[in-house]
């Protein structure tokens, strides 16, 4: 079993939906959880953290924690064609250095 | 600030000749990290450094791989000799001391091993 599992997809919806996209975990030591948004051809780039359980907003995202399920998500509102991507969800350790990422979930937005 | 650099861009090699991709970090970040992202396996952690040394290198696939950091600004991750298995995207990331969970990731080298 992989630390971090995501659905890679591929997710399609229009323009305007809610998008939710999510990962679940299997180490409970995991207290930092990330957000990073990978455009085609490009590195990933860091959207959004949260430390340890609740949610955080930044703008049309929200990514919400879930420790007791061990279960993360990313809530996109008002989606756009620009946020077309792959989404990867990263989990960290306190205190360690390395970055568990998911598989990436990819993301198209239909005008 | 010009992010993180890494060179060349694409490279398209032949089996068994060797192969050296280039990373500059961002200047004052402290540590360095080597991804490997293919589709079957996602973004896979190579080796990474702190301070220029060489802290955790148990990603790396093989003796075929070898990775260095001279200084603060310049790491190189070599491929001796390559495979076709060893096609994929490299990337390179770099980390400020402060803002331990943000990784600053490069446009990456995307290898073809024919």
């Amino acid at each position: 079993q992989k630390e971090v599992e995501q659905d890679p997809g591929p997710l399609s919806v229009p323009e305007g939906a809610i998008v939710s996209l999510n990962c679940t975990y299997s180490n409970s030591a995991f207290q930092y959880f990330m957000w990073y948004r990978q455009y085609s051809r490009k590195g990933p780039e860091l959207l959004m953290y949260t430390y340890s359980s609740g949610n955080k907003e930044d703008g049309r995202f929200t990514a919400q924690v879930d420790k007791s399920s061990k279960y993360i998500s990313l809530f996109i509102r008002d989606s756009q064609p620009s946020d077309s991507a792959t989404y990867l969800c990263a989990n960290l350790i306190q205190g360690a250095q390395k970055l568990v990422f998911g598989q990436g979930t990819r993301l198209t937005i239909n005008p | 600030d010009a992010g993180v650099i890494q060179s060349p861009r694409h490279e398209v090699t032949e089996m068994g000749q060797e192969v050296t991709l280039r990373c500059k970090p961002i200047s004052g970040h402290n540590s360095l990290f080597w991804y490997r992202q293919t589709m079957m396996r996602g973004l896979e952690l190579l080796i990474y450094f702190n301070n220029n040394v060489p802290i955790d290198d148990s990603g790396m696939p093989e003796d075929r791989f070898s990775a260095k950091m001279p200084n603060a600004s310049f790491s190189t991750l070599k491929i001796q000799p390559s495979e076709p298995r060893d096609s994929a995207v490299y990337f390179c990331a770099s980390r400020p001391e402060t803002g331990f969970w943000e990784q600053y990731f490069g446009p990456g080298t995307r290898l073809t091993v024919t």
